[in-house]
């Protein structure tokens, strides 16, 4: 089983500030999506990266591929209280003409306005 | 647009009793998932079906069986209910191996 670590676990911030979470691993990603989850619901997928050195930008949020594609970034610009919630990351790992997909622990965030 | 839909969204069972939580997905998807999401620990697979009448064990299959008898409904059954099993669980289908997962609204379970 791959292991992918996500940090941190817990942020909370003002209205109107940055941040960074960050989704790590030793071994290598065929792609990396991330999602986001609201109390009560599902996941649903932001964005996929597939690119070593990738850059996506979703509005006031941009996902960054690692060049060696074993870690991830996603960086919100001033954030908002509808920011809040569970974001997930999700590595493709392929292997002997099989795909596994492994999730992240989360980093749980919440904005206070 | 229903997506993925999970029946029931919250279910209270004693110890030994057994449960099916149904899943059923409308946009022609060959794959589907069960995940169990516990607090702090993430979405851990628990099986997995490729297409009908294909199934295969994910990460923490011990104590679930699940069929595939359609490309639509992914039944979970859950045998011999343990507090262990007191978990959120969530159905996914996916149009292919590197596609996008589409969550159900999940089911809340609690074993007492």
């Amino acid at each position: 089983t791959q292991l992918l670590e996500q940090s941190p676990q817990f942020l909370s911030i003002q209205e109107g500030e940055n941040l960074t979470v960050y989704c790590n691993s030793s071994s290598v990603f065929s792609s990396l999506q991330w999602y986001r989850q609201e109390p009560g619901e599902g996941p649903v997928l932001l964005v996929t990266v597939v690119t070593g050195g990738e850059v996506k930008k979703l509005k006031r949020l941009t996902f960054q591929f690692g060049d060696a594609r074993k870690d991830s970034s996603l960086h919100i610009t001033a954030a908002q209280p509808g920011d809040t919630g569970l974001y997930l990351c999700a590595g493709l790992y392929s292997g002997a003409g099989s795909y596994q997909l492994t999730f992240g622990k989360g980093t749980k965030l919440s904005v206070i306005p | 647009n229903a997506g993925v839909t999970q029946t029931p969204k919250f279910r209270i069972l004693k110890i030994g009793q057994s449960m099916t939580l149904q899943c059923a997905q409308d946009m022609n998807h060959n794959y589907m998932y069960w995940y169990r999401q516990d607090p702090g620990m993430g979405l851990k697979l628990i099986y997995y079906s490729v297409g009908a009448g294909i199934t295969d064990k994910g990460e923490v299959p011990n104590g679930y069986n699940v069929s595939r008898s359609t490309t639509e409904d992914f039944p979970l059954r859950l045998e011999l209910a343990a507090p262990s099993q007191t978990s959120v669980y969530f159905c996914a289908s996916s149009p292919g191996t590197l596609g996008e997962l589409f969550f159900g609204e999940g089911s809340r379970l609690t074993v007492l």
